[in-house]
């Protein structure tokens, strides 16, 4: 099974600022990783695709990179509707897997 | 509109079954490979199950292999999940997702969830 880790768990900010979430696998997924975002009481909702493609409707300041084992999401400037838990899923191989979640939350 | 509606969430002591249900509208329901994933309080995601758009190939984690079992109804446009020999670690919100496209592996659609409760 891919243990996909991310950090850090909790990250502090304000809004206007950026954002950077990382994704580590514990072997190569090639591109093969998504990012999510969840709002308490609300279902997860796709960000990003393998690696660097924005989902249909993500506004354009969420951008992700990385490829092997090293991935990351970038929010270029913080609105107020951003703070949430982010999660990284791969799909390389079975079973699927997400990461334990990071938390970006009001500074 | 594109529309996944779980039911059939509740209370169920431990080694109980329940069956749960996913109503897909406004998206050609036999064309789209289909998953439930779980979300125990205060928890991350886990994948749970994953069948194919033909129902012919399914996968599950080893969490719930041997006790659950996912299915469909294409004629219906619905998803369920049958879950048997159930415990307290199964106790979790239940989302059915579906993939984005073929293959695809992401999940772009995703119902309101379903609070399953495993409990004495």
């Amino acid at each position: 099974e891919i243990v996909l880790t991310q950090s850090p768990a909790t990250l502090s900010l304000s809004p206007g600022e950026g954002a950077t979430l990382s994704c580590r696998a514990s072997q190569s997924i090639s591109s093969y990783l998504a990012w999510y975002q969840q709002k308490p009481g609300q279902a997860p909702r796709l960000l990003i695709y393998d690696a660097s493609n924005r989902a249909t409707g993500i506004p354009v300041r969420f951008s992700g990179s990385g490829s092997g084992t090293d991935f990351t999401l970038t929010i270029s400037s913080l609105e107020p509707e951003d703070f949430a838990v982010y999660y990284c899923q791969q799909r390389s191989n079975w079973p699927r897997t997400f990461g334990q979640g990071t938390k970006v939350e009001i500074k | 509109e594109v529309q996944l509606v779980e039911s059939g969430g509740g209370l169920v002591q431990p080694g109980g079954s329940l069956r749960l249900s996913c109503a897909a509208s406004g998206f050609t329901f036999n064309n789209y490979e289909m998953n439930w994933v779980r979300q125990a309080p205060g928890k991350g995601l886990e994948w749970v199950s994953y069948i194919s758009s033909s129902g012919s190939t399914i996968y599950y984690a080893d969490s719930v292999k041997g006790r659950f079992t996912i299915s469909r109804d294409n004629a219906k446009n619905s998803l369920y999940l049958q879950m048997n020999s159930l415990k307290a670690e199964d106790t979790a919100v239940y989302y059915c997702a579906r993939d984005q496209y073929y293959g695809s592996g992401n999940f772009n659609c995703w119902g309101q969830g379903t609070l399953v409760t495993v409990s004495s």
